[in-house]
């Protein structure tokens, strides 16, 4: 099985912290995500990785950045943290050819 | 980024009733997933259609892949307590990018 490994399920941040989240993948997927969930506006996308090193922005990028140093691994980072990045945050990896995405647990991060 | 369009929104219904749901999108579609999410969880992967017309079972869930690449159902029958959730639907209009669907809530009463 395919499995996508987030380090936090829960997190409590202070604003203006800078916040890590991390995701491993367990299967040599090219291609990795960081999603945000929120109430009524379903899933977006913060950036995705098709490369080690390789990054592009998705739909909301601001106040996020990413790093992918190694291929199974995909780092989210807030660098100042606020308030309205107070939410259910997704990593999912999928493999060049299609084949599916996989998700990992997610993670709430509250900041307060 | 582009959302699919996926129906209805919320369903409630009677447990052993028969459930039905869709994805719709303007444009062509090389792959649909169908995800379920429980509250505080990741979306699970159920299913993965990968053809035109491709009718896929998993279980008590059955899904198709559209004959005009456009569009994709969810069907679950026999519904029990434990299907409620929020399934969502995905696809891949070109490349690795995924597009989501905004998600049915099921709710099932015993």
């Amino acid at each position: 099985d395919v499995k996508v490994t987030q380090s936090s399920r829960y997190l409590v941040k202070r604003t203006g912290e800078k916040v890590f989240l991390e995701c491993v993948q367990d299967m040599d997927h090219e291609n990795m995500f960081w999603y945000r969930q929120d109430p009524g506006l379903g899933l977006r996308l913060i950036y995705f990785s098709y490369d080690v090193k390789m990054k592009e922005k998705g739909d909301i990028p601001e106040g996020y950045s990413v790093s992918r140093e190694k291929k199974e691994r995909f780092s989210l980072i807030l660098e100042s943290a606020s308030t309205n990045q107070t939410s259910m945050y997704l990593c999912a990896s999928r493999p060049d050819r299609g084949r599916g995405a996989f998700f990992g647990q997610g993670t709430r991060l509250t900041v307060v | 980024g582009q959302q699919l369009n996926q129906s209805p929104q919320s369903m409630f219904i009677q447990e052993g009733e028969d459930v039905s749901m869709n994805c719709t999108s303007s444009s062509i579609f090389n792959t649909w997933l169908w995800y379920k999410q429980e509250p505080g969880e990741g979306p699970v992967l159920l299913i993965a259609l990968y053809k035109a017309g491709e009718l896929t079972s998993n279980g008590r869930l059955t899904a198709q892949f559209g004959i005009t690449r456009k569009d994709s159902f969810l069907n679950i029958s026999a519904s029990i307590p434990s299907d409620v959730g929020i399934y969502f639907c995905a696809g891949t209009p070109a490349g690795n990018m995924l597009t989501f669907g905004g998600g049915t809530r099921l709710m099932v009463k015993p």
